[in-house]
């Protein structure tokens, strides 16, 4: 079992509509919960940071974290056409800063 | 502000060579990490540093490989002899940590990266 798992997709998704990504992750005592988002042939970017139980919400970003079924998801509200990329979930466990990554899902909005 | 600065952004050589890379983290981070990115491996980390100390050094992938960081401000990833198999995107990442709750959070913050053909 990979430490931090994410469907690759892609997750195709029409204008306007909410996209859900999912990660799961299997360490139990990790601490902090990141999305980044990779458009192609770019760097990681920060979107999203949750350390507590429940949702976060980041102008139309919503992190949600259940730490007892060890997952995490974001939401996209209003997807747009330029919300198109890989969606990077990473996690910390309790020691150190040490971030393991998802293998990333990719989001495709259709106009 | 700056954000985290690596040079070259594009880098072609010949299979044998040396090769290296180098990183500027923001400045007042104190931890630094190197990463490669493949399509079949995804986002690997390679080494980080903390305070300009070696912490995590698993993820290298052989002898080939070295990184240092002789300052806060500059840190570099060297192979030596480069290898096909090398060819990658490398990423330079630096965090610090803020006070949140009753721990520290690390948000890292990621380089343009390096691509590394080796021919």
């Amino acid at each position: 079992q990979k430490e931090v798992e994410q469907n690759s997709g892609p997750l195709s998704v029409p204008e306007g509509a909410i996209a859900s990504l999912n990660c799961t992750y299997s360490d139990r005592v990790s601490q902090s919960f990141f999305w980044y988002r990779q458009y192609s042939g770019k760097s990681p970017e920060l979107i999203m940071s949750i350390y507590s139980n429940g949702d976060k919400e980041d102008g139309r970003f919503t992190a949600q974290l259940n730490k007892a079924s060890q997952y995490v998801s974001l939401l996209i509200r209003d997807s747009q056409p330029s919300d198109s990329a890989t969606y990077l979930c990473a996690v910390i466990k309790a020691a150190g800063n040490k971030l393991t990554f998802g293998g990333g899902t990719r989001v495709l909005v259709k106009p | 502000d700056a954000g985290v600065i690596q040079s070259p952004r594009h880098e072609v050589t010949e299979m044998g060579q040396e090769v290296t890379l180098r990183c500027k983290p923001i400045s007042g981070h104190n931890s630094l990490f190197w990463y490669r990115q493949t399509m079949m491996r995804g986002l690997e980390l390679l080494i980080y540093f903390n305070n300009n100390v070696p912490i995590d050094d698993s993820g290298m992938p052989e002898d080939r490989f070295s990184a240092k960081m002789p300052n806060a401000s500059f840190s570099t990833l060297k192979i030596q002899p480069s290898e096909p198999r090398d060819s990658a995107v490398y990423f330079c990442a630096s965090s610090f940590p803020t006070k949140s709750g009753g721990g520290n959070i690390y948000e890292q913050y990621f380089g343009p990266g390096t691509r590394l053909t080796v021919t």
